[in-house]
């Protein structure tokens, strides 16, 4: 089975911060998506991978960076945390190829206070 | 128009009776569909995976896409409240294309 894990299930964090958030993969898979999700706003993508030191912005990239040194983690970083940024952030790999479908982890839940 | 259009719920049912839930698509490249069920506090995970028209069925769970209507269907028969949870389409045009457009979501509570 896929196993997709996330650093944490909840965090707190300042206005101000810088925050890291980490996702990894043990299916070898090609390509990485971090997501947030809002009530009434369903799935947003901000950014994703395709494969190791590539990334692209998804539909709502501001405020936030990532970075994707070996295949296996995808690392998504707030540089400076806003409470706007307060949401649940999902994390998902595909195999890439001629698969769609996409594989989930836990999420975590930020605050931003 | 939005590109994927689900009706949020929330849906209440009884043990044991058929759902139907859908979702509308304007996109007409979307070949790939999927569903996911997500539990509260939980990540997505993956029901079903229907490539272009016709039906799927997985136990108590059917998968349905109607290319030419641009619509797609999950039927759960015998719902359990192990069901209750909020379930989300989801499509892609295949390819190159990575990106998944997601149904914003529809609650399901199955009361026993």
């Amino acid at each position: 089975d896929v196993k997709v894990t996330q650093s944490s299930r909840y965090l707190v964090k300042r206005t101000g911060e810088k925050v890291f958030l980490e996702c990894v993969q043990d299916m070898d898979h090609e390509n990485m998506f971090w997501y947030r999700q809002d009530p009434g706003l369903g799935l947003r993508l901000i950014y994703f991978s395709y494969d190791v030191k590539m990334k692209e912005k998804g539909d709502i990239p501001e405020g936030y960076s990532v970075s994707r040194e070996k295949k296996e983690r995808f690392s998504l970083i707030l540089e400076s945390a806003s409470t706007n940024q307060t949401s649940m952030y999902l994390c998902a790999s595909r195999s890439g190829g001629v698969y769609n479908e996409q594989f989930f982890g836990p999420g975590t839940r930020l605050t931003v206070l | 128009q939005k590109e994927v259009e689900q009706d949020p719920g929330p849906l209440s049912v009884p043990e044991g009776a058929i759902v139907s839930l859908n979702c509308t698509y304007s996109n007409s490249a979307f070949q790939y569909f999927m569903w996911y069920r997500q539990y509260s506090r939980k990540g997505p995970e993956l029901l079903m995976y229907t490539y272009s028209s016709g039906n799927k069925e997985d136990g108590r769970f059917t998968a349905q896409v109607d290319k030419s209507s641009k619509y797609i269907s999950l039927f759960i028969r015998d719902s359990q409240p192990s069901d209750s949870a909020t379930y989300l389409c989801a499509m892609s045009g295949g390819g190159s294309n990575y990106k998944l457009t997601f149904g914003k979501g529809t609650l399901l509570t199955v009361n026993p």
